[in-house]
């Protein structure tokens, strides 16, 4: 079972465009929504998060935007640069800030290839 | 100062041979992780570990078996290995209630079965 699907596979943005990734949820226990990046030959890392008590969270050029009503949540990348060319993955876990030990379930993954 | 490293990095054998992955963070997280990514990068969880303990298994063959010798290690070994078990292994760790349980991967171990 999909529990979180991501949209679109895969994503042409010439640089300087906005590139945005958009994720659905279907578990309405899950509080924490973080967002992986991964670059070939490595392992993911964390680029930003956001839990639902926010609508929206921005750390540089990256923007979390979440709509919990339509358990939705996208990450918008301004001023795209062909540095940010990787795969992108949302995620989603629950028990957030306490004792749960954090299972993630990951979106498909998202392709982005910035041109110059 | 490497995070979490995993060895070996490649991985090539035939069928039905058993391999092992090994796994070390220095981060002095309390869980570990291992997780599978297919052909089309798809992620998805295998097990889990906290202080020495397993707390999740994703309905994994049996042929899978995650061991912790400390909170520090969570080796992988496979046994009878098959065509399907090529992917790309990555091990993680985090501390719960940090920052929302961000998960530090390794750098993967790619495992390609013949």
């Amino acid at each position: 079972q999909q529990q979180v699907k991501q949209s679109p596979q895969s994503l042409i943005v010439q640089k300087g465009g906005i590139s945005i990734i958009n994720c659905a949820y279907e578990n309405t226990a899950f509080d924490y929504f973080p967002w992986y990046q991964q670059f070939p030959g490595k392992g993911p890392a964390l680029l930003i998060a956001i839990r639902p008590d926010v609508s929206e969270k921005k750390e540089g050029r990256f923007t979390i935007s979440f709509n919990k009503s339509a358990k939705q949540f996208s990450l918008h990348i301004m001023d795209s640069q062909p540095g940010d060319s990787a795969t992108y993955f949302c995620a989603a876990s629950t028990g957030a800030g306490g004792t749960s030990y954090g299972k993630l379930t990951f979106g498909q993954g998202t392709i982005l290839t910035v041109h110059p | 100062d490497t995070a979490v490293s995993q060895t070996p990095k490649y991985l090539v054998t035939q069928m039905g041979n058993d391999k092992s992955i090994k796994c070390e963070q220095n981060l002095g997280h309390d869980t570990m992780y291992w997780y599978k990514q297919d052909s089309k990068k798809f992620l998805k969880i295998m097990f889990s570990y906290n202080n020495k303990e397993l707390i999740i298994n994703e309905t994994v063959p049996n042929r899978f078996s995650p061991k912790s010798p400390d909170k520090a290690h969570l080796n992988l070994h496979i046994n009878s290995l098959e065509l399907g078990d090529s992917a790309v292994y990555f091990c993680a760790s985090s501390h719960p209630g940090r920052r929302g349980n961000e998960q530090f991967f390794g750098p993967g171990t790619r495992l390609t079965v013949l």
